[in-house]
């Protein structure tokens, strides 16, 4: 259980291209997505958490009109990255997660989107 | 937020236990301790998680003695498949719906013959 898919895996576009990216939780219903960026050889850095039905709260130093989350559903959160330039491309991450349960649910990650900018 | 230290690489060898610590001093009354595992080019997997004393389930061991400002991961009897990145995760959720989560820089466990 607990299966959280990412798609695309893999995107290459040129350099003022809009690109969306889509996080599902396949199997439960997620209260809470998150989206991280993450470096070569370098730890998972939170760019933003998504509630469902509201809007996202955004990490420090993350430009929210460049990285527009939508999260219409329980089951669906979206990264767009507007007007990409090649200091966007990185590996992506999102994670979904049940709160209020009574108990510290641990995330769940999908396995990533590897986002190339030309 | 509690920050997270833990050593930047280990090595070890097919069927020894391996033990991974985490530093967390300022973790809050409400964290829980959590450790994910990472392949390359993929997503962390949920390994263990625990609050206090120790957790065990069937692939790790979580202890945490009773101060909770550190955590040691136990992986009884690695194998080459166990090279990966470690990372803990100290954070909680309110109620509100907010988080509270960092990622500890991670281990590079590597497991040789």
């Amino acid at each position: 259980g607990a299966v959280v898919s990412q798609h695309p895996s893999w995107v290459i576009c040129k350099s003022g291209t809009s690109v969306k990216i889509e996080c599902r939780s396949l199997d439960f219903q997620a209260t809470t997505m998150f989206w991280y960026r993450q470096f070569p050889k370098q730890s998972l850095m939170l760019m933003a958490t998504s509630n469902e039905g509201s809007k996202a709260t955004y990490e420090q130093g993350v430009e929210k009109d460049k990285f527009l989350i939508n999260h219409a559903s329980l089951t669906l959160s979206t990264l767009t990255v507007t007007s990409a330039h090649p200091e966007d491309s990185s590996f992506y991450i999102c994670s979904a997660t049940v709160v209020g349960q009574g108990s510290n649910q641990p995330q769940h990650f999908g396995d990533g989107t590897r986002l190339s900018i030309l | 937020l509690a920050k997270t230290t833990q050593p930047i690489s280990m090595d070890s060898y097919e069927g020894q236990e391996v033990n991974i610590t985490c530093s967390h001093n300022n973790i809050a009354t409400n964290d829980y301790i959590t450790w994910y595992q990472q392949f390359p080019s993929q997503g962390p997997r949920f390994i263990i998680q625990g609050y206090k004393t120790k957790v065990t389930n069937e692939v790790a061991s979580l202890f945490i003695p009773a101060d909770r400002k550190s955590s040691t991961l136990s992986l009884p009897r690695v194998s080459l498949s166990d090279t990966a990145v470690y990372y803990c995760l100290v954070g909680a959720f309110d109620t509100g719906g907010g988080n509270k989560l960092t990622f500890g820089t991670g281990t590079q466990l590597k497991v040789e013959l």
